[in-house]
């Protein structure tokens, strides 16, 4: 099945600096990968999602870049605020069997620091 | 519009024992995915319905198990609870496939097994 790995465990920047977290997947059939921010007691909420005919997608300070070859892709946060700070998790999706099923991430707990 | 419910937010239970927990998805979503969150491990996916039916099953024993109302609402069952089955269970409804439609989470249900 697929197996998703993410790194860094923990990231902690300097308010205003970029943060990059990254995964890697192994199923060559996932074609949607999402990410989700999860803070403190509260629910995983999408921030982006990029697909498997995308490099790159972009929304204001938050970019996700897909390298289909080397089965990796990567969050980029920009201009980091204090609150950015919680856990992010990447995720995969295979399609197996024609339902829905996302592969998560271990999650990076970013602080950002002010 | 209501999103995702689950009840009960927190449960004790001792080992042995068996619970049930309850998600009640956004009106119009026919799937219903359940997830295991615990520290360093993410998400992992437990199984997903679809219309009354499982569709697709995580790697979890057999001690886990679920169904699907015709209203939608889905429940999960462990029986013979173990001390290591204690974490946050989050439950996700989708309108259609998650790439095209996503997910949203529930607020969870917290399960404490001693």
């Amino acid at each position: 099945g697929e197996n998703v790995e993410q790194h860094p465990s923990t990231l902690s920047v300097q308010e205003g600096d970029s943060a990059v977290i990254k995964c890697t997947y192994s199923d060559s059939a996932s074609n949607y990968f999402p990410w989700y921010k999860q803070e403190l007691g509260k629910r995983p909420q999408l921030i982006i999602d990029i697909r498997s005919n995308v490099g790159e997608k972009k929304d204001q300070r938050i970019a996700v870049t897909l390298n289909k070859t080397a089965k990796h892709f990567s969050l980029h946060i920009t201009e980091t605020q204090p609150e950015d700070s919680a856990v992010y998790f990447c995720a995969a999706s295979s399609l197996t069997g024609g339902g829905n099923k996302l592969t998560f991430g271990t999650g990076t707990q970013l602080k950002v620091e002010l | 519009k209501a999103g995702v419910t689950q009840t009960p937010r927190y449960l004790i239970k001792t080992r042995g024992q068996q619970v049930t927990l309850s998600c009640s998805p956004i009106s119009g979503h026919r799937s219903v995915s359940w997830y295991q969150q615990t520290p360093g491990q993410g998400l992992q996916f437990l199984f997903e319905y679809f219309s009354e039916t499982q569709r697709n099953k995580g790697n979890f024993p057999g001690r886990f198990s679920g169904r699907q109302f015709s209203n939608s609402r889905s429940e999960m069952n462990v029986s013979t609870l173990e001390l290591g089955d204690s974490a946050l269970y989050l439950c996700a409804s989708s309108l259609g496939t998650v790439p095209n439609y996503g997910y949203t989470f529930g607020s969870g249900t917290r399960l404490t097994v001693v």
